[in-house]
């Protein structure tokens, strides 16, 4: 029973253009969103985060949207860069929860030159 | 200066063995977790430890056994392993534990068990 959806596995794009990443959740007790990315043999790294009172969160390149009425987020970068070909994870935390991150399956973007 | 360091990279073992990950952080957090990631890619906290306490114990077999020495170590302990058991355990940690912390993950282990 996933509660966090990642519905496309991969994703291409040009460089220079946009990448949208989405994501789903069935939790409404999720308060807190997070994105990480990650390179194949290494660890997640964060890259941006956003609380459920807010429905926008910017960090240069980096854009998190958040629906909560569709239950729905999605990360934008503009403009994509090669360097951003990466798995990208979208995760939920329930509120009040000890940090107990809930992870999609990941979307496998890749930027071409 | 790695902030999350797990040893070893690569574990390769065969059923049945007993076999242990470590983990460390030079963050300064006071929490620390457990993470696997399956075959089919899903990441899925195992354990979760706050100045050395069990806060997060997910639904996982009594072989596996946490152990933190001090805040700054969490390792990961396995009896008996099973061909199941393969897959990558990735440790992280936050800063006080809360729900809307950062957790900072490590490279991960890669357990290959035959």
């Amino acid at each position: 029973d996933q509660q966090v959806k990642q519905n496309s596995p991969s994703l291409s794009v040009q460089e220079g253009r946009i990448s949208i990443l989405n994501c789903d959740y069935t939790n409404s007790m999720f308060d807190y969103f997070l994105w990480y990315k990650k390179y194949p043999a290494e660890g997640p790294t964060f890259l941006i985060s956003i609380s459920s009172i807010k429905d926008k969160n910017e960090d240069g390149r980096f854009t998190v949207f958040l629906n909560k009425s569709a239950k729905h987020l999605s990360l934008h970068i503009v403009p994509s860069q090669p360097g951003d070909s990466a798995v990208y994870f979208c995760a939920a935390v329930v509120g009040g929860s000890q940090g107990n991150l809930i992870f999609g399956k990941g979307t496998k973007l890749s930027v071409k030159p | 200066d790695t902030a999350v360091s797990q040893t070893p990279k690569y574990l390769v073992t065969q059923m049945g063995n007993d076999k242990s990950i470590k983990c460390e952080q030079n963050l300064g957090h006071d929490t620390m977790y457990w993470y696997k990631q399956d075959s089919k890619k899903f990441l899925k906290i195992m354990f979760s430890y706050n100045n050395k306490e069990l806060i997060i114990n997910e639904t996982v077999p009594n072989r596996f056994s946490p152990k933190s020495p001090d805040k700054a170590h969490l390792n990961l302990h396995i009896n008996s392993l099973e061909l199941g058991d393969s897959a990558v355990y990735f440790c992280a940690s936050s800063l006080r534990g809360g729900n809307q912390e950062t957790q900072y993950f490590g490279p991960g282990t890669r357990l290959l068990v035959l």
